[in-house]
């Protein structure tokens, strides 16, 4: 069974924060990572993607991938009240036909 | 215009009947997908179509029937409803000749069995 682990939180954090979310996964030959946001009674919409080990940013979002460890994290800085939402660290353990394994989600909330 | 469209968005029904929920993109996308998440907000993926055919089937009882008339549509028939498939069912497609394999999302079905 192909896992991916998610500390289910709720992680809180004050405005202005960062904010730190991590993610394990089992399948050692994933290729292809993945962090999705979710707010509550809404559909998951794309952040990140990564596939690289190392860190690759994008604004105030960092992601950070090491295979080795079998870790994947997402970093938010200078951290908003609308950051405030569910976060979904997904793998493609599908190869070629992407099947996206998702974790249980880490339910981040930025305190004004 | 909505990229990923499903319907019904709200579904009340009594256990032991049989629902149906329809799907539609007009992204272009070749793979089409259904995900259910539960209460504790788990996503778990249930079924994936690349233009009509069946290529990733999880372990789902064989109450849950999808169907792919085209590559646009991907339709969920649930029969003999039981309680435990009370949930939200998303739908997604996805590029794959996009580099990112980004899934985009349906607004989702939420299904209550009484």
């Amino acid at each position: 069974q192909k896992e991916v682990e998610q500390n289910s939180g709720p992680l809180s954090v004050p405005e202005g924060a960062i904010a730190s979310l991590n993610c394990t996964y089992s399948d050692r030959g994933s290729q292809s990572f993945f962090w999705y946001r979710q707010y509550s009674g809404k559909s998951p919409e794309l952040i990140m993607f990564i596939y690289s080990n190392g860190d690759k940013e994008d604004g105030r979002f960092t992601a950070q991938l090491n295979k080795a460890s079998q870790y994947v994290s997402l970093l938010i800085r200078d951290s908003q009240p609308s950051d405030s939402a569910t976060y979904l660290c997904a793998v493609n353990s599908g190869g070629s036909n992407y099947k996206l394994t998702f974790g249980k989600g880490t339910l981040l909330t930025v305190n004004p | 215009d909505t990229a990923v469209s499903q319907t019904p968005k709200y579904l009340v029904t009594q256990m032991g009947n049989d629902k149906s929920i329809k799907c539609e993109q007009n992204l272009g996308h070749d793979t089409m997908y259904w995900y259910k998440q539960d209460s504790k907000k788990f996503l778990k993926i249930m079924f994936s179509y690349n233009n009509k055919e069946l290529i990733i089937n999880e372990t789902v009882p064989n109450r849950f029937s999808p169907k792919s008339p085209d590559k646009a549509h991907l339709n969920l028939h649930i029969n003999s409803l039981e309680l435990g498939d009370s949930a939200v069912y998303f739908c997604a497609s996805n590029g794959l000749h996009y580099n990112t394999g980004e899934l985009f999302f349906g607004e989702g079905s939420r299904l209550t069995v009484l």
